[in-house]
């Protein structure tokens, strides 16, 4: 079965320089949930888009910006890095609706590995 | 605010024995609760749910059962493998239109031979 696919995988970058994280859904999801899981730490959600619509806003700095494409596909753009920004960061995917209006499964890509040097 | 809290780890067990790790959350609106877990240097996967009250869910052994009077998802296992051994996050959704997940600090699960 598809699931979602991050690229790249790892990442490596200066201080103050932007950097482009890429999801595809699997497909036929419409909604993509942006986490950032510092290292140790819990995942912490930043920014989920339904139907190409930001949807949600949680702890995501003003350094980052992120969208979701006619395709569905989802960047998460980050300017300004920081040491701090080293992280694993998710996207997941789900369909909208389940029972009861509830918001179904969330399906987790394998992540990329950000190392600001 | 919303929050999940998961017992603190790390837990080292014997291949064979009970695992429990707790698991509560606050108790505002109508959450769905889930268990992840996360192997070495993977991503999250889905280990089970439970979507209202008194819902059980389970998988590979894994049992968790939703209790609202105790705001519990309590996450068991009979008996444990080596292969078992990985990090366990406990998470709600907010119910209702807001499908973002808020997770515990994880628990780390060691199971020794």
């Amino acid at each position: 079965a598809a699931g979602v696919i991050q690229s790249p995988r790892h990442l490596i970058k200066e201080k103050r320089e932007t950097a482009t994280l890429k999801c595809y859904p699997i497909p036929r999801h419409d909604t993509v949930y942006w986490y950032q899981q510092g290292p140790g730490q819990d995942p912490q959600f930043l920014i989920s888009f339904y139907e190409k619509m930001q949807s949600d806003k949680g702890s995501i700095p003003d350094r980052f910006s992120a969208q979701q494409f006619s395709d569905y596909h989802s960047e998460l753009n980050m300017s300004s890095l920081e040491l701090g920004d080293s992280a694993l960061y998710f996207c997941a995917s789900s369909p909208l609706g389940g029972i009861g209006g509830s918001w179904d499964e969330q399906f987790f890509g394998p992540g990329t590995r950000l190392t600001v040097l | 605010g919303d929050s999940v809290t998961q017992m603190e780890g790390p837990v080292t067990l014997s291949e064979e024995a009970f695992l429990t790790i707790n698991c509560t959350y606050t108790a505002t609106g109508y959450p769905s609760l889930f268990w992840y877990v996360q192997y070495p240097g993977e991503g999250l996967q889905l280990l089970l749910k439970a979507t209202k009250a008194d819902d059980k869910g389970s998988n590979k052994g894994f049992e968790a059962t939703y209790r609202k009077e105790t705001t519990s998802f309590h996450l068991e296992k009979g008996s444990v493998q080596v292969s078992d051994s990985a990090v366990y996050f406990c998470a709600r959704d907010y119910g209702g239109s807001q499908g973002n997940l808020i997770f515990g600090k994880g628990t780390k699960l060691s199971v020794k031979p």
